[in-house]
C-alpha cells in the first residue's frame, strides 16, 4: 500500500542554520506531494505541494522539488528562522488511495534555538 | 484560500455524556469532508470520510457507534462523540475538499478541537 516515511524528531537547529527533513513515498500511479505545518495547538496548514516529478514546491523560504526516481520530497530552508518551531508532515494522495484520502508521515518536531 | 472552521477548540466533558464537534466550509462547497484524531506527539488518523447526503465511510477499527458523523449540507460536517470516556481524550481535525476545483487531491484543514474527557 501506499505509505510515507520521514525522519523521526526532534530536529534543532540555531537561528539562520540550514534546515533539510527527509521524506521517501511509496506510492502505486502518480501521487501528488505535500509538506503541512502544525504550529503549538493549532490544526494543519499546507505549507506546499508539488503534483507532478520534477516539480518543486517553495513557501516563506522552503522548497522541496519531487523526485521520482528517489521517491522523496525533501524538505529544505536555507536559514531557519526561532518562527520556524513547529511539526512538519510530509503527505501524499493519490487517486487509488480510495478517493483521494491523504496518507501523512509521522511527523518531524523541530526546534528552533536563537 | 479556502477556509475551514471547527467548533468549539477546546471541550471539557464528563464520562459518559456525549460531545458533538462542527466543521463547516465558510467560503466553498465540499461534498466531501475527513475527521482525523491525533494524538500527542503523534501523526493524524484518518477516522472516517464524510460524504454530503450519504452515509460516512469509516476506517478500519474506527467503531462507528461510538463516532457518529452527519454530513447535512455542502458546508457542515458534524462528529459526535457518544458515551465519551478518558480514552477518548484527543484532539480532533476535520479537512474538507472544495467541490467545485479540479483539485480532488487538496484538502484545507480545520484549526482542530481539543477533548478532554474526565
Amino acid at each position: 500500500g501506499n505509505s510515507v516515511t520521514q525522519m523521526e524528531g526532534p530536529v534543532t537547529l540555531s537561528e539562520e542554520a540550514f534546515l533539510t527533513i527527509n521524506c521517501t513515498y511509496t506510492a502505486t500511479g502518480y501521487p501528488s506531494l505535500f509538506w503541512y505545518v502544525q504550529y503549538p495547538g493549532e490544526g494543519l496548514q499546507l505549507l506546499l505541494k508539488a503534483t507532478k516529478a520534477d516539480d518543486k514546491g517553495s513557501n516563506k523560504g522552503f522548497e522541496a522539488t519531487y523526485r521520482k526516481e528517489t521517491t522523496s520530497f525533501h524538505l529544505e530552508k536555507g536559514s531557519v528562522q526561532v518562527s520556524d518551531s513547529a511539526v512538519y508532515f510530509c503527505a501524499l494522495s493519490a487517486p487509488n488511495t480510495g478517493g483521494f484520502k491523504t496518507i501523512f508521515g509521522a511527523g518531524t518536531r523541530l526546534f528552533v534555538k536563537a | 484560500g479556502a477556509v475551514v472552521s471547527q467548533h468549539p477548540s477546546r471541550v471539557i466533558c464528563k464520562s459518559g455524556t456525549s460531545v458533538k464537534i462542527e466543521c463547516r466550509s465558510l467560503d466553498f462547497q465540499a461534498t466531501t469532508m475527513f475527521w482525523y484524531r491525533q494524538f500527542p506527539k503523534k501523526s493524524l488518523m484518518l477516522m472516517a470520510t464524510s460524504n454530503e447526503g450519504s452515509k460516512a465511510t469509516y476506517e478500519q477499527g474506527v467503531e462507528k457507534d461510538k463516532f457518529l458523523i452527519n454530513h447535512a449540507s455542502l458546508t457542515l460536517s458534524t462528529l459526535t462523540v457518544t458515551s465519551a470516556h478518558p480514552e477518548d481524550s484527543s484532539f480532533y481535525i476535520c479537512s474538507a475538499r472544495d467541490s467545485r476545483t479540479g483539485q480532488q487531491n487538496e484538502q484545507f484543514f480545520g484549526p482542530g478541537t481539543r477533548l478532554t474527557v474526565l
